[in-house]
């Protein structure tokens, strides 16, 4: 079955230091993957759309890598600040004909301590 | 605000009986999709429409849950003899027309619900 897995446990990371979480895949030949963030309580944003023929997809203090070979993406955010805190989920798009939702993973709390 | 919005934001209900969520998407959005999510998991898939019409539904969707959108722009999901196991967040996105821009998918604050 397909799966999405993503660091469950709690990152912390020092302020100003670069932030790496992992998103893994099993089972999936996604045509992109995004990345999203949700704050407690509220629905998830969207923060990058990298696709599978793109190694590297920047913006701002972001940056998202994606090895089709690995079935992996990585996600970085550098000169990280306490605001960053949340948790951030990989997502790809559902496989098989007609579908168009997501499939997301778990997500991975960040906490940048100051 | 011109966001997804939804109606309400926080339901309790006992179990057994019928609640109605409503979803009003971005206004040029022609899909809208459901998800829930429950404490610690990512969202997960329920339904999606384009316009009017609904193109799938998840094996999540048991009998009880069934989703409209009968004009193309606000969508109902109605959740009949609620169970203890609905207690979720459900949640609404919509997304653009447009073959490259369908990908990214603005979500609405959610509705907490409680089945007691």
């Amino acid at each position: 079955s397909q799966k999405i897995e993503q660091n469950s446990e709690a990152l912390n990371i020092q302020e100003g230091k670069t932030a790496t979480l992992t998103c893994n895949y099993t089972n999936y030949s996604p045509a992109y993957l995004q990345w999203y963030r949700q704050d407690p309580g509220r629905g998830p944003v969207f923060l990058l759309l990298i696709r599978e023929n793109e190694k590297e997809k920047r913006k701002e203090r972001l940056k998202v890598t994606f090895d089709t070979t690995l079935k992996q993406s990585l996600f970085h955010i550098t000169a990280s600040q306490p605001a960053d805190s949340a948790t951030y989920l990989c997502a790809l798009r559902r496989s098989g004909g007609g579908a168009d939702g997501l499939t997301f993973g778990k997500g991975t709390h960040l906490i940048i301590q100051p | 605000d011109t966001g997804v919005s939804q109606d309400p934001r926080h339901k309790i209900t006992k179990r057994g009986q019928n609640v109605t969520f409503r979803c009003d998407p971005i206004s040029e959005h022609n899909r809208l999709y459901w998800y829930r999510q429950t404490l610690g998991q990512g969202p997960e898939f329920l339904t999606y429409f384009q316009n009017e019409a609904q193109l799938e539904k998840s094996r999540l969707l048991s009998d009880r849950f069934s989703a409209e959108r009968p004009k193309g722009s606000f969508s109902t999901l109605e959740i009949q003899r609620t169970e203890q196991g609905d207690s979720a967040m459900y949640l609404c996105a919509s997304s653009r027309p447009g073959s490259r821009t369908h990908n990214e998918q603005f979500f609405g604050p959610g509705t907490r619900l409680t089945v007691l």
